[in-house]
C-alpha cells in the first residue's frame, strides 16, 4: 500500500479556501486517491476520490497531477463546521483483503472566525 | 445513501468482561466489513477485514482470541472484546464495503462505540 504524508494540521478562517495536499510517491497504476473526513467521536466520512486529473462534488475538488505522486483537495470557502481531520488515502481498486484501507496521520484543519 | 449502524454507542464495562458491539449496514449488503480501533488524538487502525461466512483476517499484532469478530449474514458483523482491560479502552469503528458503485472501494463507516474498560 502507497504510504501518504500531509501536514498534521492547518489552519484557516471562515470563508477562505483550503488546499491540503497529500504526498505519494509510491502509488500504483491501479490506486485510487480517496479523501475522508473524520469529526470528533464520529467514523469518517467519504469526502471524494479520484485517479487523475481533476473531480469537483458539492463539497470539495481534487486535483491530481499527471505524475499522481501527490494530490490536493480543495474546500472552498470553509466554515466552523468544516473544523474536523482529513484523511488522504491510496488503494486499489479490488475486492476482498486489496480493499483494506490505511489511514495515515490526517491533517486536523482548525477552522476560526 | 449507504448507512452503517452500530450499537452500543458506547459501553462502559469491568476489567475481564467481555463486550460485544454489532455492525449493520441497514439499507446495503456488505460481504465485506472492516474493524478499526482508533486512540485520543490518534489515526484508525485496521484491526481485522471480516467477510460474510469466512473467517476474518487479522491485521499483524491483533490477537484474534481476543478480539472475536464473526460476520453471519450480509448485514450483520460482530466484535466481540473478549476479558476486557483498561487497555482496550479505546473507539472501535467499523466499516461495510459496497462491492458495486461509481467509486472503487468506496466504506462507509459507522459512528463508532466508545469503549470504557474500568
Amino acid at each position: 500500500l502507497a504510504k501518504t504524508t500531509q501536514p498534521i494540521s492547518m489552519d484557516s478562517y471562515e470563508g477562505q479556501e483550503v488546499n491540503i495536499t497529500c504526498s505519494h510517491n509510491n502509488i500504483a497504476t491501479n490506486d485510487y486517491i480517496t479523501w475522508y473526513q473524520q469529526f470528533p467521536s464520529q467514523g469518517p466520512r467519504f469526502i471524494i476520490q479520484g485517479y487523475k486529473t481533476k473531480v469537483t462534488n458539492e463539497v470539495a475538488s481534487l486535483f491530481i497531477p499527471a505524475d499522481r505522486k501527490s494530490s490536493t483537495l480543495s474546500l472552498p470557502r470553509v466554515s466552523l463546521s468544516d473544523t474536523a481531520v482529513y484523511y488522504c488515502l491510496v488503494h486499489p481498486g479490488g475486492d476482498g483483503t486489496a480493499s483494506k484501507l490505511t489511514f495515515g496521520t490526517g491533517t486536523r484543519l482548525q477552522v476560526t472566525l | 445513501g449507504a448507512v452503517v449502524s452500530q450499537h452500543p454507542s458506547r459501553v462502559i464495562c469491568k476489567s475481564g468482561t467481555s463486550v460485544k458491539i454489532e455492525c449493520r449496514s441497514l439499507d446495503f449488503q456488505a460481504t465485506t466489513m472492516f474493524w478499526y480501533r482508533q486512540f485520543p488524538k490518534k489515526s484508525l487502525m485496521l484491526m481485522a477485514t471480516s467477510n460474510e461466512g469466512s473467517k476474518a483476517t487479522y491485521e499483524q499484532g491483533v490477537e484474534k482470541d481476543k478480539f472475536l469478530i464473526n460476520h453471519a449474514s450480509l448485514t450483520l458483523s460482530t466484535l466481540t472484546v473478549t476479558s476486557a482491560h483498561p487497555e482496550d479502552s479505546s473507539f472501535y469503528i467499523c466499516s461495510a464495503r459496497i462491492g458495486t458503485g461509481p467509486f472503487y472501494n468506496e466504506q462507509f463507516f459507522g459512528p463508532g462505540t466508545r469503549l470504557t474498560v474500568l
